[in-house]
């Protein structure tokens, strides 16, 4: 069965500073991964994911992540935080076979929190 | 194009009490999904459908039920509110290309509240 974890429930930064969320995963097949991105009061919005081709993908609001097959991670970085980042962000798996059954599985979420 | 819309956006129930929640899809999705999200536990699915007239048991099912009669709709209905069904309810639909499946797009939520 896949998983996925998430380091630390919540994470603060200084406006400026560099952002890192951290995503493993376990799966015995090669995944597909997400991040997503929930404002307050809203639902998901996909920030970025990787299917298939290059590991470093990049997404929306200039965040981007990398997927380390031999660490089995997609950790989630951006450079300069702003504050409008200020978010909760969840990490998903599915595994690119299955059409069926439980498709994707999302991390505990992570509450990022951007300080003036 | 709405999206993916949910109807109600809040209720309060008391327990026994029913209730069906809407989702619905503009984008001609194959796959439709309800999940809940509690407080430091992500999203669990409850159940989902892969098409028109199927559904399946996701992680969470007990206690509710799905029905989906047209494509672009997906009801989830619970039967008899209990305090712990508490909990903000997310539909989502995804597209199929080429047999896969790729990512979800959600719904804005429904916050329920069962006393």
């Amino acid at each position: 069965a896949q998983s996925v974890t998430q380091l630390g429930s919540h994470v603060s930064v200084s406006e400026g500073a560099l952002v890192l969320l951290r995503c493993n995963y376990s799966s015995s097949v090669p995944p597909y991964l997400f991040w997503y991105v929930q404002y307050p009061n809203q639902g998901l919005q996909l920030l970025l994911k990787y299917t298939t081709g290059a590991t470093l993908v990049k997404g929306i609001n200039g965040f981007e992540a990398e997927f380390k097959k031999s660490e089995t991670s997609f950790h989630l970085t951006k450079p300069s935080a702003h504050m409008s980042d200020a978010a909760e962000y969840f990490c998903a798996v599915k595994n690119y076979r299955d059409n069926y059954g439980q498709n994707f599985v999302f991390g505990p979420g992570t509450r990022l929190s951007v300080l003036p | 194009n709405a999206g993916v819309t949910q109807t109600p956006k809040f209720r309060v129930l008391k327990t026994g009490q029913s209730m069906t929640l809407l989702c619905a899809q503009d984008m001609n999705h194959e796959y439709m999904y309800w999940y809940r999200q509690d407080p430091g536990m992500g999203l669990r699915l409850i159940h989902y459908s892969v098409g028109e007239g199927t559904t399946a048991k996701g992680e969470v099912p007990d206690g509710y039920n799905v029905s989906r009669l047209k494509k672009q709709n997906f009801l989830l209905g619970l039967e008899s509110a209990a305090p712990s069904q508490t909990s903000v309810y997310f539909c989502a639909s995804s597209p199929m290309y080429d047999r896969i499946n790729y990512e979800q797009y959600f719904g804005p939520g429904t916050r329920l509240t069962v006393t």
